[in-house]
């Protein structure tokens, strides 16, 4: 197994750009979440999905798009990019279900937005 | 909505010597879990304890072991024999009790310890 895999690891966007943040897993887990690390703040929630076809927001969605069309990958989109979403993100993933299940964490994006 | 507080943003700990990391929550839930963290400069994140607030009985795992204390909303980390492999950003973070459908971290700020050889 892979585990949770981002892509990519490194990226630099000018003001207003668009790009999609990759995050796949191959585990089956049925629970996908983006969050976004700033220094002094830790990690914040930023979209979350339960399943194929399901999303909703977390705590800082705005200026993020988020789809989940297969259980493997949980895409986050930025339509035009702002320095303000400069910033480390990682993606989680997890198995359903009413007992507790370890989240899996990717090794996270860095992106710069000059 | 819980709020997780850690009150110390930088910590160092003699290598062998014991070092303890502070971390106070707050919610309206009765019942959720609690972590522990660590990102080493790889970035990675890596759980390290774990802890079920119905548990009176504190997590240990091997050199780490918490002090939990559910009224007080306090959950302590407690690093003994500190390594230099230690050193690494610790994030607290909690989960409210799972439902089916939720899975939200919420996290701290951070303590970030150095072990000092």
């Amino acid at each position: 197994n892979a585990g949770v895999t981002q892509t990519p690891k490194f990226q630099v966007l000018k003001t207003g750009q668009s790009m999609t943040l990759q995050c796949a897993q191959d585990m089956n887990h049925e629970y996908m979440s983006w969050y976004r690390q700033d220094p002094g703040m830790g990690l914040r929630l930023i979209h979350y999905s339960v399943g194929a076809g399901i999303t909703d927001q977390g705590e800082v969605p705005n200026g993020y798009n988020v789809s989940r069309s297969t259980t493997e990958d949980f895409p986050l989109r930025l339509l035009s990019a702002a320095p303000s979403q400069t910033s480390v993100y990682f993606c989680a993933s997890t198995r359903g279900g009413y007992s507790y299940n370890e989240q899996f964490f990717g090794p996270g994006t860095r992106l710069t937005v000059l | 909505a819980q709020t997780v507080t850690q009150s110390q943003p930088e910590m160092s700990v003699q290598e062998a010597e014991t070092v303890t990391l502070s971390c106070t929550y707050d919610t309206s839930e009765s019942n959720y879990y609690l972590f522990w963290y660590k990102q080493p400069p790889s970035r990675q994140m890596i759980l390290v304890i774990r802890q079920e607030a119905y548990k009176q009985q504190n997590a240990t795992e091997n050199r780490f072991s918490v002090n939990f204390q559910k009224a007080a909303k306090s959950f302590s980390l407690k690093i003994s024999d500190s390594q230099l492999g230690d050193t690494a950003m610790y994030f607290c973070a909690f989960m409210k009790h799972v439902n089916g459908a939720a899975r939200q971290l919420t996290f701290g700020s951070g303590t970030q310890l150095t072990v000092l050889p």
